[in-house]
């Protein structure tokens, strides 16, 4: 089965609120990780990544945090357009032994932005 | 600059027949990777092509299979059709096989009747 899942399929917040999506992933051997954006009709964009020996990394009004003891993602975006409203997935790779494993993507969670 | 492009954006083939999906990478970049997303899921990795040989797979039958080309595009093709393969098809490229972002296309709506 799949390894990355998210903890909410489904979030709605008002224009202007941070909002805060969370993934959990299973393998202890993944060392990257990848945050990526699904507009209907159109492929994953990405939006932002970080690897294993962080635990923090901040882009353009969005945060990912990763807790590696208890194996979680989260993603927060501040300030929430209605433009982000997508479906957003996290994604991991597999380190395997000095090769670099695929993505393994969870099943996603959609926000809606009320404006 | 071109981002990955993928043709056709759709196709309704019928079961038992065969298909086959192209795509070309991003300017730079040298590896394609193949991902199947069924309605309501996350995509899930069929398998990825570097230096025009397949590198990695998932866990997709050998009906599913692929090249890629000295310019770097891809094929994917699949054989004998069942209704379960109707999907939205990836194409993801990377400036190589590590951790590198890896860029989407629009995909391909794969209809199977």
């Amino acid at each position: 089965g799949e390894s990355v899942g998210l903890h909410l399929p489904t979030l709605s917040v008002q224009e202007g609120d941070n909002s805060i999506i969370n993934c959990a992933y299973s393998n202890s051997a993944s060392d990257y990780f990848i945050w990526y954006k699904q507009e209907s009709g159109k492929g994953p964009q990405f939006i932002i990544d970080i690897r294993s020996n962080m635990d923090k990394r901040q882009g353009q009004r969005v945060t990912v945090l990763l807790n590696k003891t208890v194996k979680h993602l989260s993603l927060q975006i501040a300030a929430t357009q209605p433009g982000d409203s997508a479906v957003y997935f996290c994604a991991e790779k597999l380190n395997y032994g000095g090769s670099q494993g695929n993505l393994i993507f969870g099943k996603g969670t959609k926000l809606s932005v009320k404006p | 600059d071109a981002g990955v492009t993928q043709s056709p954006t759709h196709l309704i083939k019928t079961r038992g027949q065969q298909v086959t999906l192209r795509c070309s990478p991003k300017s730079g970049h040298d590896t394609v990777s193949w991902y199947q997303q069924a309605l309501g899921q996350g995509p899930q990795f069929i398998f990825q092509y570097y230096e025009e040989e397949e590198r990695q797979r998932g866990n997709f039958p050998d009906r599913f299979s692929g090249h890629q080309f000295p310019n770097y595009s891809s094929e994917l093709n699949v054989n004998a059709l069942l209704l379960g393969d109707s999907a939205l098809y990836l194409c993801a490229s990377s400036p190589g096989q590590g951790d590198y972002e890896q860029y989407f296309g629009p995909g391909t709506r794969l209809t199977v009747t």
